[in-house]
């Protein structure tokens, strides 16, 4: 089975500096890997996936993702964040099923 | 309407009524969801149906009954509820991978549940 841990539950960033969100698996198969963001009273937003092919992904509204298959992680970053970032972003593995498993969220806050 | 719509965006109920909870998709997908998200904890995933049929019931207490008339509707009946069912239940709805899809779920805005 597979497993997701999100290690920041909270992180605070003044706005337009840079963020990390950090996201590692476990897993004994290949997987696909996902970011979504959820804002307040909202369903989840895909944010971005890695399905295959470059390691470097690109989404929405700026962020990016990197896959190190080496470190199982996924960590999600955006190189300056606006006040509309604040949100839950989750961090989500799928086995390639229909099966997904999701980590306990991040909350990110961008402080003016 | 595009997207995947839920109906109702809140709901308060008393452990003895009944209600259920409507979701729709209209993006052509053949695989839907229904998720509990409780604070701090995971999504749990609750029921999974591809193409009508449902493939995964994840220890889901009997109070709960999915129903899956179509492709694109998707319902989950609730009944006898306890509190600690109160939660924010999504809808999630996919091209279903063994048919040449990626998986990708596309999410609802969710029912929020509060149990009396």
């Amino acid at each position: 089975a597979q497993s997701v841990t999100q290690l920041d539950s909270q992180v605070p960033v003044f706005e337009e500096a840079p963020v990390e969100l950090r996201c590692n698996y476990s897993s004994s198969v290949s997987v696909y890997l996902f970011w979504y963001v959820q804002y307040p009273n909202q369903g989840l937003q895909l944010l971005l996936k890695y399905l295959s092919g470059s390691t470097l992904v690109k989404g929405i509204n700026g962020f990016e993702a990197e896959f190190n298959k080496s470190q199982t992680s996924f960590h999600l970053r955006k190189p300056s964040v606006h006040i509309s970032d604040t949100a839950e972003y989750f961090c989500a593995v799928s086995d390639r099923g229909n099966q997904f498993y999701f980590g306990t969220g991040t909350s990110l806050t961008v402080i003016p | 309407e595009t997207g995947v719509t839920q109906t109702p965006r809140h709901l308060v109920m008393g452990m003895t009524n009944k209600k259920s909870l409507k979701c729709e998709q209209h993006l052509g997908h053949n695989a839907m969801y229904w998720y509990k998200q409780s604070a701090k904890k995971p999504l749990e995933l609750m029921f999974v149906y591809n193409f009508k049929e449902q493939t995964e019931n994840n220890s889901v207490p009997s109070r709960f009954s999915p129903e899956c008339p179509n492709s694109s509707h998707l319902f989950l009946h609730l009944h006898t509820l306890q509190p600690e069912d109160s939660a924010l239940y999504l809808c999630a709805s996919s091209q279903d991978p063994g048919s040449g899809g990626a998986g990708t779920q596309y999410f609802g805005p969710g029912t929020r549940l509060t149990v009396l």
